[in-house]
């Protein structure tokens, strides 16, 4: 019962490099997101899909890109990191829009990011 | 836009204080209402929620009202304990079909022995 896996768990990057934070999920949920949570910030919405082949923008997409070819997974791409993109990233799943009604958003346990 | 204001932190308190943290919202119609927990190198989970006005949600000896009037969600538990030590959340989702929840920016609470 895996729920929400997220990797990795922590990374460093150099400024102007490239990678991939790597989300999975196995409860076939539909609704897929990516939030950074910044100190004293809460969380803010990166990217989200409704479904496989559907994604769109949250409240901070600049500087990052998604896909979402199958319905268990959700990639996030950085592709020239940069210091302002040094966060926490919260992937998260659920069956109902945000987690409404009787199902509740189900989150991974978080990616380190920190661009130096 | 929709939004979510909760209490600044960080909150400290003693072992079996009374908790309040104190949530309000802006948002259009009638918005589902959400607590979420985060404890310490974890990711967030739903800790309680209310779907219309005047529920009360209630999980783990928390508890919140849905308050349209004064358009509050406030956090309550009469007595915390030690492992209640955590970041606190109060997040929406709005009617009308909104995919995306929105979220305060979180209150620490560290609950000392």
């Amino acid at each position: 019962n895996a729920g929400v896996t997220q990797t990795p768990k922590f990374r460093i990057l150099k400024i102007g490099q490239s990678m991939t934070l790597q989300c999975t999920q196995d409860m076939n949920h539909n609704y897929m997101y990516w939030y950074r949570q910044d100190p004293g910030m809460g969380l803010k919405l990166i990217y989200y899909s409704v479904g496989a082949g559907i994604t769109d923008k949250g409240e901070v997409p600049n500087g990052y890109n998604v896909s979402r070819s199958t319905t268990e997974d959700f990639p996030l791409r950085l592709e020239l990191a940069a210091p302002s993109q040094t966060s926490v990233y919260f992937c998260a799943s659920s069956y109902s829009p945000g987690g409404s009604g009787a199902n509740v958003l189900t989150f991974g346990a978080g990616s380190r990011l920190t661009v130096l | 836009g929709d939004s979510v204001t909760q209490m600044e932190g960080p909150v400290t308190l003693s072992e079996e204080a009374f908790l309040t943290i104190n949530c309000t919202y802006t948002a259009t119609g009638y918005p589902s209402l959400f607590w979420y927990v985060q404890y310490p190198g974890e990711g967030l989970q739903l800790l309680l929620k209310a779907t219309k006005a005047d529920d009360k949600g209630s999980n783990k000896g928390f508890e919140a009202t849905y308050r349209k009037e004064t358009t509050s969600f406030h956090l309550e538990k009469g007595s915390v304990q030690v492992s209640d030590s955590a970041v606190y959340f109060c997040a929406l989702i709005s009617s009308g079909g909104s995919e995306k929840l929105v979220f305060g920016k979180g209150t620490k609470l560290t609950v000392n022995p």
